[in-house]
């Protein structure tokens, strides 16, 4: 069973850098698609973006020149870097694995981090 | 970028059917597919693809789609079927999209 978790400071200040990273465990990085999604308090989810075990990058485009996905497969983990936060980044972010080859859908996700971005 | 969009809140009595939709162009091309998220948990998908299930969603969950719209129907909803479901999709660039989500009540 493929499990996710996410690791990273939970409060950061405005115009910091929020870095979370991911271990997966009970299967391999390699092979497959990995994904950052976030939910702010009491809303939707959001797609951030994806790395392919290649490093191979997608990104949302609103957040694109904010966001950085990279893949370190001898820890079997990977990372998120968004810069510049503001309140408007505070959210429950998810590590999750995402299937692309024939229909697009996650079959597993972390359980979550809150990231309060306070001053 | 693609937009999906769902009614935000749907009621049903319990046992009854209930069918959530999420419309948008993408899913003329491409499949929906469909989470359950409960509070303070992370989604879990109940349907992906055409019309398929993973491992332990019970069969009163169901997809389909035409056109512009992808839908979950819930045979014969029940307490535990309370919560927020999301659909999801891709379009022609990978870039994946959600749903606004659908806060599902059961009377």
């Amino acid at each position: 069973q493929v499990q996710l978790q996410e690791s990273g400071p939970g409060l950061l200040k405005p115009s910091e850098t929020l870095s979370l990273s991911c271990t997966v465990s009970g299967g391999s990085i390699s092979g497959h698609c990995w994904s950052w999604i976030r939910q702010p308090p009491g809303k939707g989810l959001e797609w951030i973006g994806y790395i392919y075990y290649t490093g191979s990058t997608n990104y949302n485009l609103s957040l694109k020149s904010r966001v950085t996905i990279s893949l370190d497969t001898t820890r079997n983990q990977f990372s998120l870097e968004l810069s510049s936060v503001t309140a408007a980044d505070t959210a429950v972010y998810y590590c999750a694995r995402v299937q692309v080859e024939g229909p697009t859908y996650i079959d597993y996700w972390g359980q979550g981090t809150l990231v309060t971005v306070s001053s | 970028s693609s937009e999906l969009t769902q009614d935000p809140a749907v009621s049903v009595a319990l046992g009854q059917p209930v069918r959530i939709t999420c419309q948008g162009d993408t899913l003329r091309t491409y499949y929906a597919s469909w989470y359950q998220q409960k509070p303070g948990q992370a989604p879990v998908v109940v349907i992906y693809g055409k019309n398929y299930r993973p491992s332990g969603i019970p069969d009163r969950f169901l997809g389909s789609g035409s056109g512009n719209t992808a839908s979950l129907t819930i045979s014969g909803a029940q307490a535990e079927d309370e919560a927020d479901y999301y659909c999801n999709s891709r379009d022609t660039s990978g870039s994946v999209v959600f749903g606004g989500g659908t806060k599902l009540t059961v009377l």
